[in-house]
């Protein structure tokens, strides 16, 4: 079974200029994450998908930030316009729905390298 | 606000050294509680898993961690560490009731030197 992807790996763009940052989830896995890694920091929370709805969107840091599920199925992140706070790893997670309490387990996915000039 | 702190940011040891890394969080509710690893040029994977019960856990590769709720820790400990457990270790905890986003600590660099 094939586990969560990303794409790009990596991304160099910059100051001002627009990336979408994609996320396919294992099949099947309702609950889709993105999270965020700045160098030298806490990997932070931005938002979670149930299927196509947003359920907690509280850690996207502004509306420079816009995900979309649409159909449920994979996931994209758009970042625009893209500034040099914005460097870091995003990586995406999914998780099935079965277990109550926050048990099921999240699956991660190599993460976008994403540099800001 | 639920938050992760991990107190040692590098840690390096000899083959067969014992580890024990160290995991404090703070929230008001219940919580699950996790351990993450990411090997170098691999995907973050989990270690093991707190939900309830036995407060010392097992997870893969013979790490084990222990949860002390009068501590609000949940140190992970491995007897004897091996070469190949070389990576970042990330302590994590997301709440038992609401929304399950993960909280993650600022990781545990570890190198293993033969």
């Amino acid at each position: 079974e094939a586990g969560v992807t990303q794409f790009p790996s990596h991304s160099v763009i910059e100051k001002g200029q627009t990336v979408t940052l994609r996320c396919d989830p294992i099949s099947g896995h309702d609950n889709l994450y993105w999270y965020r890694r700045v160098m030298g920091k806490e990997i932070k929370f931005l938002l979670h998908f149930v299927k196509e709805s947003k359920q907690d969107e509280s850690g996207m840091p502004n509306n420079r930030f816009l995900a979309e599920r649409t159909g449920g199925t994979y996931s994209t992140l758009k970042v625009q316009p893209a500034e040099l706070e914005d460097s870091g790893v995003y990586f995406c997670a999914s998780s099935q729905t079965g277990l109550a309490g926050g048990r099921n387990e999240q699956f991660f996915g190599p993460g976008t390298r994403l540099t800001v000039l | 606000a639920q938050s992760v702190s991990q107190h040692n940011h590098h840690v390096i040891l000899s083959e067969a050294a014992s580890l024990e890394l160290g995991c404090n969080y703070s929230y008001g509710g219940t919580v699950n509680l996790f351990w993450y690893v990411q090997y170098p040029g691999q995907h973050l994977q989990l270690l093991l898993k707190y939900f309830s019960g036995d407060p010392l856990v097992k997870g893969i590769k013979g790490f084990e961690a222990e949860f002390i709720k009068s501590k609000f820790s949940f140190n992970l400990r491995k007897p004897s560490v091996q070469w190949s457990d070389t990576a970042e270790y990330f302590c994590a905890v997301n709440a038992q009731t609401g929304f399950q986003k993960l909280v993650f600590g600022t990781g545990t660099r570890l190198l293993v030197s033969p």
